[in-house]
Formats: structure tokens, C-alpha cells, sequence
């Protein structure tokens, strides 16, 4: 495969619901990134990884937990959400977290019910 | 702080017209960098192109031609003989200066949702 993708593209859990999100990339970037898209909002910066190590956290609430084991992979850990986390959730990656254009997945829709 | 601003929300042509979509940006970094995605209804930003705030060329990529325009801190972007399949969500973004604490960190627009019909 090529670029980035993202499992699963679409995603119903219930608010007592633990359940995780991931991301590959293949472009031998080393920094991911993710991001949230709600309806009528600016998409928003959840996480940076670079290298590895989280280099940022945007004010996210604890009951989202990222996890990078490697530069290729990233993952999203989810656990009682609320119905307004409900969103479409994007990766994406970048040669380093500098100003390197970010290439994107196709991100996964989250429904909290 | 960064801010970008797309103020069209939704823009509606008829195939084979010309679109000009509007970006505004403010931001106290002196160099900078400013980009625009298109994400068709399957979700994924596609990157389109990215302009470092010190080169003020214009660009021009088949049908697709951006206008940076430092002066009035804006950076839109051309359409020439629009086609359905440019059928999309359009967000111009900014990112910092190395150094800044936006540096890497993309702020995006709105977005403006462009309709093309046949």
C-alpha cells in the first residue's frame, strides 16, 4: 500500500465503549499527526509525534490516548467518549513536524450513540 | 495566534467557468508557510501546493493557479474551466516559522465547499 491509511473508515461505539483507532503510513515519514473534523468547525490539531515522542497535545481530553510505537504507525485509544466526540477523525504524516507539507488518510467516522 | 479565513462557505458554477477561491490569513511570524487541500467526498486532504511566504510568485499547475498576494496577507487559489470532478471541500492553511511555537502546526480555514455542475 501506498500513502496513509487508516482503520477502521467507519466506527459506531457506545459511550462505555474502549475501542482505538490506527494509522499507517508508507511515505518513510517520521512525524504523524492527528486531527479532528467535526461538522461546521475548522478541522482541529489533536496530537503531534516526532520521532516518535509526542510533541504536542492540543488541550485533548484524557479520554483520548495516542500511541506511536514506531514512525509508521499511530494510534488512537478511545474510551468513554461522548456523543459530541463524534466526528471524522484524520491522520496524517510529514518529513519531520516542520512546515513539510502533511499528507493525509482517509480518516475514520466516528459515531458516539 | 494564526487565523485563516475563507469567508466564501459555499460556492456554486456551472462546468467550464472560473472559480477563484479566497483565502485570507493573519499572522505575526515573518516567514511562513501557506497551503491548500482539497478533500472530495471520500474524506482524504489531498495537498495541492505549498507557498513559503518569501517567494511571492504566482503559480500555475494545469487548470490550477494561486495568486499569493503578501501585501494583503492573502493567498487564493484559481480554478480555470471548472470540471464536476473538482467537485470538493477546498481549506487554505497556514503554518509558522521554524523557531515559532505555530511552526509545523497547520491552521486551517472553514473551508469552502465548491459545487461544479454538468
Amino acid at each position: 500500500e501506498t500513502g496513509v491509511t487508516q482503520t477502521p473508515r467507519h466506527l459506531v461505539m457506545g459511550m462505555t465503549n474502549k475501542k482505538s483507532l490506527k494509522c499507517e503510513q508508507h511515505l518513510g515519514h517520521n512525524a504523524m499527526y492527528w486531527y479532528k473534523q467535526s461538522a461546521k468547525k475548522p478541522l482541529e490539531l489533536m496530537f503531534v509525534y516526532n520521532f516518535k515522542e509526542q510533541t504536542e497535545n492540543n488541550s485533548v481530553p484524557s479520554r483520548f490516548s495516542p500511541e506511536c510505537p514506531n514512525s509508521s504507525h499511530l494510534f488512537l485509544h478511545l474510551h468513554t467518549l461522548q456523543p459530541e466526540d463524534s466526528a471524522l477523525y484524520l491522520c496524517a504524516s510529514s518529513n519531520r513536524a516542520s512546515s513539510y507539507e502533511q499528507y493525509f488518510g482517509p480518516g475514520t467516522r466516528l459515531t458516539v450513540t | 495566534a494564526q487565523k485563516v479565513t475563507q469567508a466564501q462557505t459555499e460556492i456554486s458554477v456551472v462546468e467550464k467557468e472560473d472559480v477563484t477561491l479566497d483565502c485570507v490569513y493573519e499572522t505575526r511570524d515573518t516567514t511562513y508557510y501557506l497551503f491548500w487541500y482539497k478533500q472530495p467526498p471520500s474524506g482524504e486532504l489531498v495537498f495541492l501546493i505549498r507557498r513559503n511566504s518569501f517567494d511571492e510568485q504566482n503559480e500555475i499547475s494545469g487548470r490550477y493557479s494561486w495568486n499569493f498576494q503578501k501585501s494583503t496577507s492573502s493567498f487564493n487559489f484559481t480554478i480555470t474551466a471548472s470540471q464536476v470532478v473538482d467537485s470538493a471541500v477546498y481549506f487554505c492553511a497556514l503554518s509558522g516559522s521554524p523557531g515559532g511555537t505555530s511552526y509545523g502546526k497547520l491552521t486551517f480555514g472553514q473551508g469552502t465547499i465548491l459545487t461544479v455542475h454538468p
